[in-house]
């Protein structure tokens, strides 16, 4: 079955960079785009990114576009996401999702907490 | 990027209840409408996509309509595990840009 497992929970200062992972499994890695989305509490979910794992081109939100950065590594069948210059406004839950326009899988999700 | 209201924000309803939630785009988005449910502490589920299209394993009391600007989605017999947020989206352009939610509660 298809499944994307997203790294662990991170506490990070600001100024800081994190990085979450999201390896999947039960498809063909290469075959549809992963994105990621995050979620502030209480918020609605935010698109950030993309990435299509066989070309390894991206597009990103322009709101994240110099922050933000998405990488595959199609042997690991892993997609990454890598922010920076965190802020505490980034405190969020960070999710990976599959699909070409809607998304049918999802991982986890990872909870971000920017805080000094 | 395009802008997606849903109303209403909050909804109180019975089991058993038929409810209509609305999302509108602000330009138009075509058929590229996604509706996701949401329950805390989990990620969002595909419901429907473009559209009118239910997702594999959804039951069929969830249903969705709607193109160009205004779409809905209508569960016809409310159970107690449909108790949560739902979200639009809009697929049509590179934002993805989602709606506000729509709290379902129980009354």
């Amino acid at each position: 079955q298809v499944q994307l497992v997203q790294s662990g929970a991170e506490v990070k200062k600001p100024g800081a960079s994190v990085k979450i992972s999201c390896k999947t499994s039960g498809y063909a890695f290469t075959s549809f785009a992963l994105h990621w989305v995050r979620q502030a509490p209480g918020q609605r979910p935010e698109w950030m990114g993309w990435i299509n794992p066989g070309t390894g081109n991206t597009k990103y939100s322009q709101k994240f576009q110099a922050t933000f950065t998405i990488t595959g590594d199609t042997s690991a069948k892993t997609a990454y996401m890598e922010l920076s210059s965190l802020r505490s406004e980034d405190t969020a839950v960070y999710f990976c999702a599959r699909g070409s326009r809607e998304f049918d899988y999802w991982g986890q999700g990872t909870l971000v907490t920017v805080s000094s | 990027d395009i802008q997606m209201t849903q109303s209403p924000s909050t909804l109180s309803a019975f089991v058993g209840d038929r409810v209509t939630i609305t999302c509108r785009a602000s330009q138009s988005v075509s058929s590229w409408l996604a509706w996701y449910q949401q329950k805390p502490g989990a990620a969002p589920k595909l419901l429907i996509y473009k559209a009118s299209n239910l997702e594999n394993g959804v039951p069929s009391r969830f249903s969705g309509s709607g193109s160009g600007t205004e779409f809905t989605l209508t569960i016809s017999s409310l159970q107690p595990d449909d108790f949560a947020t739902y979200y639009c989206q809009e697929q049509n352009s590179d934002s993805f840009s989602f709606g506000q939610g729509t709290k379902l509660e129980i009354k």
